[in-house]
């Protein structure tokens, strides 16, 4: 089975501070490691993704995410955050073949 | 960029009715659409796959005939509420994954549809 972990329900950041969201998963096989950000009544809008290659993706709005086999994680981060980055971000696996498996969300309040 | 559309976007209803919502892919052909439902807070929660041409894979727990899924064609797929309730009153996403070009398993994710059942 697979599953992904959130640990922070929730992180508040000033404007201009680095954000980090965290999220670690399990799989078998190789994973499919993705984020997406939610914002209040919307859908999810895909931020980026890891299928193979280089372990740091670059993703859209200035993210990017660190894949890390040895810690099964694949943190979020953004050098300098924007109010406007405030939302619900997911973090999903898959392995291939399999279905999409959520995370528990982290809701990100950026202050200013 | 793939685009997937749903209609409608917000839906009231009374209870005992049967509501209807659409799912589709607009510049991709998806082969396989995914219903989730999301409660206030929460995580999506996969509720079916839906293959086009097949009958809908549903998750457990999920009732399948109280939540129909057809999936025509490759660009539209629908989910039928029947008998609505208010416990059924939620938030309604699907997900369509383009199975060509440069997005390969990549899942692509709708608006939403938000039902209240009075």
């Amino acid at each position: 089975a697979q599953s992904v972990a959130q640990p922070e329900d929730q992180v508040n950041v000033a404007e201009g501070n680095p954000l980090t969201v965290k999220c670690t998963y399990s799989v078998s096989g190789n994973p499919y490691l993705f984020w997406y950000v939610q914002y209040p009544n919307r859908g999810l809008q895909f931020l980026l993704k890891y299928i193979t290659g280089d372990n740091l993706v670059k993703g859209s709005y200035g993210f990017e995410a660190e894949f890390n086999k040895s810690q099964t994680s694949f943190h979020l981060k953004k050098p300098s955050a924007l109010v406007s980055d405030s939302a619900l971000y997911f973090c999903a696996v898959r392995a291939a073949g399999n279905k999409l498996t959520f995370g528990g969300g982290t809701r990100v309040l950026v202050k200013p | 960029g793939a685009v997937v559309s749903q209609h409608p976007s917000r839906v009231i209803c009374k209870s005992g009715t049967s509501v209807k919502i659409e799912c589709r892919s607009l510049d991709f052909q998806a082969t396989t659409m995914f219903w989730y439902r999301q409660f206030p807070k929460q995580s999506l929660m996969l509720m079916a796959t839906s293959n086009e041409g097949s009958k809908a894979t549903y998750e457990q727990g999920v009732e399948k005939d109280k939540f129909l899924i057809n999936h025509a064609s490759l660009t539209l797929s629908t989910l039928t509420v029947t008998s609505a309730h208010p416990e059924d009153s939620s938030f309604y996403i699907c997900s369509a994954r383009d199975n060509t070009g440069l997005s390969y398993n990549e899942q692509f994710f709708g608006p939403g549809t938000r039902l209240t059942v009075l």
